[in-house]
C-alpha cells in the first residue's frame, strides 16, 4: 500500500506563509489533491492536481509537487485558515489520504 | 446546485447493522463514481468503499470487506452503505462524496452521518 506522511501540526504567525508537506514515494508521479476541513464540517477541496485552485479558493492557496514531497502553501495566513488539511492521491484504484496536518495561526 | 445528503446514522450495538443513504441532487447521478469515506473521532480520513457509475463494480477497504456493502439506485439518485457485523472501530462520521473524474479529486461531499458502535 502507498503511504502519505504529513506533519501532525504546523504553526505560523498571522500574515506569514504556511507550508504543509505531504511525503510519499515518488509522489511527483501522482496527482496530489488537498482538502481543508473545519471542525464539524465536510472537507473542502482547496488544490487539485498538484497546483490547481478550484473556483472560490483564494489565490493565497497554492501547491507544488516534486520528488517525494508535495507542498501546500498558504500565503498571508489569516485566522480563518487555522484548521486541518489533508493531502490525497490514488494508488491501485484506491483513494489514499495523508494523516492530516493541523495548522495553528499564532 | 449540487447537494449530497446522508441519512441513517445512529447508535448501534457491536454486531448490529445499519444502513446509510446518500441522496443527491443537482447533477446527473449516473455519470459519476460515488464514494463512502469515513472519519473516526479525532482521526483522519479513510476511504471505505466506492461504486462505478452503473453500479456494476464495487471496491472495499480491507477493514470493511465482507461486512459493508455499497450499492446505488440511479433511478432514485441514491447511494447506500449496508453495514453489518459492526465493530466499535467502525465508529465514525461517514461521508458520501462525488469523484470528479477517473482517479481524480472529490469535488462534492455530503455533510456526514455519525455512526456510533457501542454497547
Amino acid at each position: 500500500s502507498y503511504d502519505l506522511t504529513q506533519p501532525l501540526s504546523v504553526s505560523v504567525a498571522l500574515g506569514q506563509t504556511a507550508t504543509i508537506t505531504c511525503g510519499g514515494n515518488n509522489i511527483e508521479s501522482k496527482n496530489v489533491h488537498w482538502y481543508q476541513q473545519k471542525p464539524g464540517q465536510a472537507p473542502v477541496l482547496v488544490i487539485y492536481r498538484d497546483s490547481n485552485r478550484p473556483s472560490g479558493i483564494p489565490e493565497r492557496f497554492s501547491g507544488s509537487n516534486s520528488g517525494n514531497t508535495a507542498t501546500l502553501t498558504i500565503s498571508r495566513v489569516q485566522a480563518g485558515d487555522e484548521t486541518d488539511y489533508y493531502c490525497q492521491v490514488w494508488d491501485s484504484n484506491t483513494a489514499v489520504f495523508g494523516g492530516g496536518t493541523k495548522l495553528t495561526v499564532l | 446546485q449540487v447537494q449530497l445528503l446522508e441519512s441513517g446514522g445512529g447508535l448501534v450495538k457491536p454486531g448490529g447493522s445499519l444502513r446509510l443513504s446518500c441522496t443527491v441532487s443537482g447533477f446527473t447521478f449516473n455519470d459519476y463514481y460515488m464514494y463512502w469515506i469515513r472519519q473516526a473521532p479525532g482521526k483522519g480520513l479513510e476511504w471505505v468503499s466506492h461504486i462505478s457509475s452503473r453500479g456494476d463494480s464495487t471496491y472495499y477497504a480491507d477493514s470493511v470487506k465482507g461486512r459493508l456493502t455499497i450499492s446505488r439506485d440511479n433511478a432514485k439518485n441514491s447511494l447506500y452503505l449496508q453495514m453489518n457485523s459492526l465493530r466499535t472501530e467502525d465508529t465514525a462520521v461517514y461521508y458520501c462524496a462525488r469523484l470528479r473524474g477517473f482517479v481524480d479529486y472529490f469535488d462534492y461531499w455530503g455533510q456526514g452521518a455519525l455512526v456510533t458502535v457501542s454497547s
